[in-house]
């Protein structure tokens, strides 16, 4: 089941500390994102990046910061400057084609601060 | 601005009942529309998309430019359809745009 792996599944961390999620992708998607996911919310975009080198804040994208340094890899950094941290969170890809456009998603890493 | 919008937080119906999962959006052009699902312990996949118009696993939905809907239907739903359901809309024009999201519809088929 590869496609798009996270690391790891669930992640304790103690408030103040800075936590980095890792995202790692071998579908040779050009673009990739950072969802966060809270009951009721809905999915909400923090970070997307349409290449190397280059991303773009999305709707909530403060107390976040990511990096894009290599073309498989997407890892998003939750600063203590967030002030609700604790969430579910997911990376996804994407690909245009002639089939249609598609988003793919991790499996998502369980964050929860204390 | 884009928004999608899906009204119903919860969903429950008994096994083979229809079913219907609404959601309308808003945006100032000809959007692609899309659902996305969420079985239990699974991760978040696309269901069908309206450019297809195609039917997977028995749910069809049909964009309605008028009523900017794009409605979840299946007349008779089945147990392993419990999950969560994602409408979302991209924009036409752009290539690798982004994907806005409505804040979901948990659907429950009672036995």
């Amino acid at each position: 089941d590869g496609g798009i792996t996270q690391s790891p599944k669930y992640l304790f961390r103690k408030e103040g500390q800075n936590v980095t999620l890792s995202c790692e992708q071998n579908l040779n998607h050009d673009a990739m994102y950072w969802y966060r996911q809270d009951p009721g919310q809905g999915l909400r975009l923090i970070y997307y990046s349409q290449i190397v080198n280059d991303f773009q804040k999305g709707d909530i994208a403060e107390g976040y910061s990511v990096s894009r340094e290599k073309k498989e890899s997407f890892p998003l950094t939750v600063t203590s400057a967030q002030k609700n941290p604790t969430a579910f969170y997911l990376c996804a890809s994407s690909i245009s084609s002639r089939g249609g456009y598609e988003q793919y998603f991790g499996p998502g890493t369980r964050l929860t601060v204390t | 601005a884009q928004r999608v919008t899906q009204p119903e937080k919860l969903l429950s119906v008994f096994k083979g009942a229809p079913v219907e999962l609404k959601c309308n959006y808003s945006y100032s052009g000809s959007p692609e529309l899309f659902w996305y699902v969420q079985y239990s312990r699974q991760r978040l996949q696309l269901l069908l998309r309206h450019i297809s118009r195609e039917s997977i696993k028995g749910f069809t939905a049909d964009l309605n430019k008028g009523e900017t809907s794009f409605h979840l239907k299946k007349p008779f739903a089945q147990e392993e359809d419990s999950a969560m359901y994602y409408c979302a809309l991209r924009g036409r024009g752009s290539t690798l745009g982004r994907l806005y999201f409505g804040r979901g519809t948990q659907l429950t088929v009672w036995p």
